[in-house]
């Protein structure tokens, strides 16, 4: 059962325009959410985050929405640069005690020049 | 750079081997995780130790063991080796053990290849 889920494989946008990526979760314990950037060959990158007392997290040009009774989060990027191409993972976990982050599957996000 | 070592950065080995994965973490940070990414799957927590001690217990088989050793290095055993143990494994570090709002950083992970 997955916990956390991004439904959708791969995104295209061009470039200037804004990127929204999507991840819906389903256990109502996580309480912080990460959002990691991965290049190829990279390690994930840890990008923005924001804990459940919050609906939006903001830094740049990128924003963390947070809707818990809809248990949705989605980031927004803008505007979207070809830099910004990359897999996009969407993490959850409950803060007690342990680090055990549950991810989801990813986004492939395609900036198109 | 993230400051996490892991090595080796790729390796191939018959099925039924055993190989060990080395993950040195940033400077200063008491804790470090593994997480297995296999084909098309998020990566899956395995195991997370907090200064030399087991701190969490995730989806790790009985045939993966780890340790983290006194200079804060961890190293991940991976034994009787199957097709399917074929993944990327990634280890990461905080400093914490896992105060809420601390982040993670992530190595740029070891690619198994079982053959």
């Amino acid at each position: 059962d997955q916990q956390v889920k991004q439904n959708s494989p791969s995104l295209s946008v061009q470039e200037g325009r804004i990127s929204i990526l999507n991840c819906d979760y389903t256990n109502s314990m996580f309480d912080y959410f990460l959002w990691y950037k991965k290049y190829p060959a990279e390690g994930p990158t840890f990008l923005i985050s924001i804990s459940s007392i919050k609906d939006k997290n903001e830094d740049g040009r990128f924003t963390v929405f947070l809707n818990k009774s809809a248990k949705h989060l989605s980031l927004h990027i803008v505007p979207s640069q070809p830099g910004d191409s990359a897999v996009y993972f969407c993490a959850a976990y409950s803060g007690a005690g342990s680090y055990q982050l549950t991810f989801g599957k990813g986004t492939k996000l395609s900036v198109i020049p | 750079d993230s400051g996490v070592t892991q090595t080796p950065k790729h390796l191939i080995t018959a099925t039924g081997q055993r190989v060990t994965l080395r993950c040195s973490p940033r400077s200063g940070d008491l804790s470090v995780y593994w997480y297995q990414q296999s084909l098309d799957q998020g990566l899956q927590f395995l195991i997370q130790y907090y200064n030399g001690e087991e701190r969490a217990k995730g989806n790790i088989l009985e045939r993966f063991s780890a340790q983290q050793f006194p200079d804060l290095h961890s190293e991940l055993n991976l034994s009787s080796l199957e097709l399917g143990d074929s993944a990327l494994y990634f280890c990461a570090s905080s400093v914490e053990g896992g105060a809420l709002g601390n982040t993670i950083y992530f190595g740029e992970g070891s690619w198994l290849t079982v053959v």
